[in-house]
């Protein structure tokens, strides 16, 4: 089946200028991930789904950052007045279940952003 | 300090070498992940585990929960082994829900 999805594949932008990245998870996997990857750094959390609970945003760097998602399907995260220091790779993840047990997680192929 | 420290961060081995990669981790933890991204970025899961040991062809992941320690081996190791492999806690004194990353291990195997 499908795995994954992200769109755009590459993104640049302008300093200011807000954008919207987009994840579609595997069909049926109710907890969705956002992480960030800056250039020679690791891996890092953003933001959790998990089914119709509320959201875990305490990865979110600043409140230029927020995400959405409709129900158990896709998922948005948009980045206000981008700044430089937002350039990175911005990888989905989405496993069967989530929580403390949680499961094996499947990653999209990243959006790459560059803010000039 | 790190959350999760990896050793080596970078080991290059010629082909068919045994290769061992280290994962410590100071909190206590529900599963740890062994993640490996390939050149091109893209991310694949090769173990989940909670306790014990898993298998999978040549891939190897251990885990000692009392040393709070896991290591990743790959018996005879081949060029096209070579990519970043990443260790991930999941812990249930933070958040029940995110991972925590190590750096990564950049592996080079040489024919």
């Amino acid at each position: 089946g499908a795995g994954v999805s992200q769109s755009p594949s590459n993104k640049v932008t302008e300093k200011g200028k807000d954008v919207e990245l987009r994840c579609d998870p595997i069909s049926g996997h109710t907890a969705l991930y956002w992480y960030r990857q800056r250039l020679g750094q690791g891996l890092e959390f953003l933001i959790y789904f998990q089914g119709n609970s509320a959201p875990d945003k305490s990865g979110l760097p600043s409140d230029r950052f927020s995400a959405e998602r409709t129900g158990e399907s896709v998922s948005t995260l948009t980045i206000q007045r981008t700044q430089q220091e937002d350039s990175a790779v911005y990888l989905c993840a989405s496993s069967l279940v989530g929580g403390t047990g949680g499961a094996e997680q499947y990653f999209g192929p990243g959006t790459r952003l560059t803010v000039t | 300090k790190n959350e999760v420290e990896q050793s080596p961060q970078n080991l290059t081995a010629q082909e068919g070498e045994f290769i061992t990669i280290n994962c410590s981790y100071s909190v206590g933890i529900s599963a740890l992940h062994w993640l490996q991204q390939h050149p091109g970025g893209g991310i694949v899961s090769l173990f989940m585990l909670s306790s014990g040991k898993k298998k999978h062809g040549r891939l190897i992941a251990t885990i000692n929960i009392q040393e709070k320690h896991s290591s990743l081996h790959i018996t005879a190791s081949h060029p096209r082994d070579s990519a970043v492999y990443i260790c991930a806690v999941r812990s249930w004194e933070t958040s029940g829900s995110r991972l925590t990353f190590g750096e990564g291990t950049q592996l080079t195997v040489n024919p």
